[in-house]
């Protein structure tokens, strides 16, 4: 089960953006600013892309970018191109009956 | 740079115990906590559990006592150990680097170097 809510899939032309939302709780994503989000192309393994909540590791493209309010944190992807077509999660650290809870996942289609 | 690479059977029978390893190349154990993350097959990602050689562990109650986790820092190694498997334990297992703490703070709260993962089926 996922305990953070995730759109099962999002769609974009190229160059347009999109933004994939996560939702959880006032003790996870609420609570902490240690939200991240993950890349996740078929067959490999997950790419981290956003750490507490907003910040980008080197080497990720700007075009990535991300923010939180209340329990919803948010990725965005502007100028979407086609390599972007991949599983996006979130992840956030949490005081309930788990350390971790990852969303569902949202698979973007680049159109 | 620092990789993991984890190891361990493909095909593991129903109630029979699960054994993967976690290596750690070119680096060391030392004060970051060790994770394990599933992924069953087109499915989302399921955190099952943390090691650090001097805090401990902790793991997701949904595994319950099934679960059991080691760090060797000499071998630099993280190892998960499952039992009583059934086909719903099927999954790619990755091992990934968490959170590190020295002293009385941690930082890097989030998941910044995986492993490419190993494929578990569970399967008579």
């Amino acid at each position: 089960q996922s305990a953070l809510t995730q759109p099962a899939s999002v769609s974009g032309s190229p160059g347009q953006s999109i933004t994939i939302s996560c939702t959880g709780t006032s003790s996870d994503v609420g609570s902490f600013n240690y939200v991240s989000w993950y890349q996740q192309h078929p067959d490999k393994a997950p790419k981290l892309i956003i750490y507490d909540v907003s910040y980008r590791p080197s080497g990720v493209s700007n075009r990535f970018s991300a923010s939180k309010s209340g329990n919803t944190a948010s990725l965005t992807i502007s100028g979407l191109q086609a390599e972007d077509e991949a599983d996006y999660f979130c992840c956030s650290y949490s005081r309930s009956v788990t350390d971790w809870l990852f969303g569902g996942g949202t698979k973007l289609t680049v159109l | 740079q620092v990789q993991l690479q984890e190891s361990g059977p493909g095909l593991v029978k129903p109630s029979e115990t699960l054994s993967l390893t976690c290596s750690v190349l070119n680096g060391s154990l030392d004060n970051y906590h060790w994770h394990w993350i599933r992924q069953s097959a087109g499915q989302g990602l399921e955190w099952i559990g943390r090691v650090h050689t001097t805090r401990g562990k902790n793991f997701s109650p949904f595994l319950g006592s099934r679960v059991t986790l080691s760090a060797d820092t000499s071998k630099k190694q993280v190892s998960l150990t499952l039992t009583s498997v059934t086909a719903a334990d099927s999954a790619t297992y990755y091992c990934a680097r968490g959170h590190y703490c020295t002293g009385s703070s941690c930082s890097h709260w989030y998941f910044g170097l995986w492993g490419r993962g190993t494929l578990v089926t569970v399967s008579s």
